[in-house]
């Protein structure tokens, strides 16, 4: 099974340039998630979606926006890419809010 | 503020046993997961932990300390494809998941 795939798995983008993230599971999980992982610290979440049709912020959420039009696809997009928007991202999923997570294998995303 | 602490890094020797130590504190408390993370791919998880005590997963256990804000991961008979990121993550009253750093573990011969 796929789990969740992520795409594209690397890209170099010049500042000011929008960019999506593209984010589909098919475990029909109810829960997705955006985070952001950067050296020497912890993996943080930037937006967050308990059920299709909802989205929420996370601790980061300036500069990105989601969406979550059905279960399986949670888009991650950068409207205006600013350098400390490089970093390593990773979309998530869980069967329910307080269960374990299933990782994507991350986008690495450079903003010259 | 809400904080997770863990060692930055750690080395071992195969075959030996390592405690993996995760201090936290959160505003609430509902459950206490470790995540395995080799270098350029995804966390996996391990364990997680709600009650106080020791949760055996094979050569990984998982403790936890609610009391004193306290969790560790033990890793037996270490083998060379243990060497990854350990990531700690505890979740609050919201169930918002408060991450570590992670703990890199160097397993040498």
């Amino acid at each position: 099974t796929a789990g969740i795939t992520q795409a594209p798995t690397s890209q170099i983008l010049a500042a000011g340039r929008s960019m999506t993230l593209r984010c589909t599971q098919d475990m029909r999980h109810n829960a997705m998630y955006w985070y952001r992982q950067d050296l020497g610290l912890g993996l943080r979440l930037i937006h967050y979606s308990n059920t299709a049709g909802t989205t929420g912020k996370g601790e980061v959420p300036d500069g990105y926006s989601v969406s979550r039009a059905n279960t399986d696809d949670f888009p991650l997009t950068l409207a205006s890419a600013v350098p400390s928007q490089t970093s390593v991202y990773f979309c998530a999923s869980s069967d329910r809010v307080a269960g374990e997570l299933f990782f994507g294998e991350g986008s690495r995303l450079t903003v010259l | 503020g809400q904080n997770i602490d863990q060692p930055t890094e750690m080395t071992a020797t195969e075959g030996a046993i390592v405690q993996i130590n995760c201090t936290y504190q959160t505003s609430g408390f509902n459950g206490l997961f470790w995540y395995q993370q080799h270098a350029g791919e995804a966390p996996t998880f391990l364990s997680y932990n709600v009650l106080d005590g020791l949760e055996e997963k094979g050569r990984f256990s998982s403790f936890l300390s609610r009391s004193k804000g306290y969790s560790y991961l033990l890793l037996k008979e270490l083998q060379m494809k243990d060497s990854a990121s350990y990531l700690c993550a505890a979740r609050d009253s919201n169930y918002q998941l408060i991450w570590g750093a992670g703990t890199k573990l160097i397993i040498k011969p």
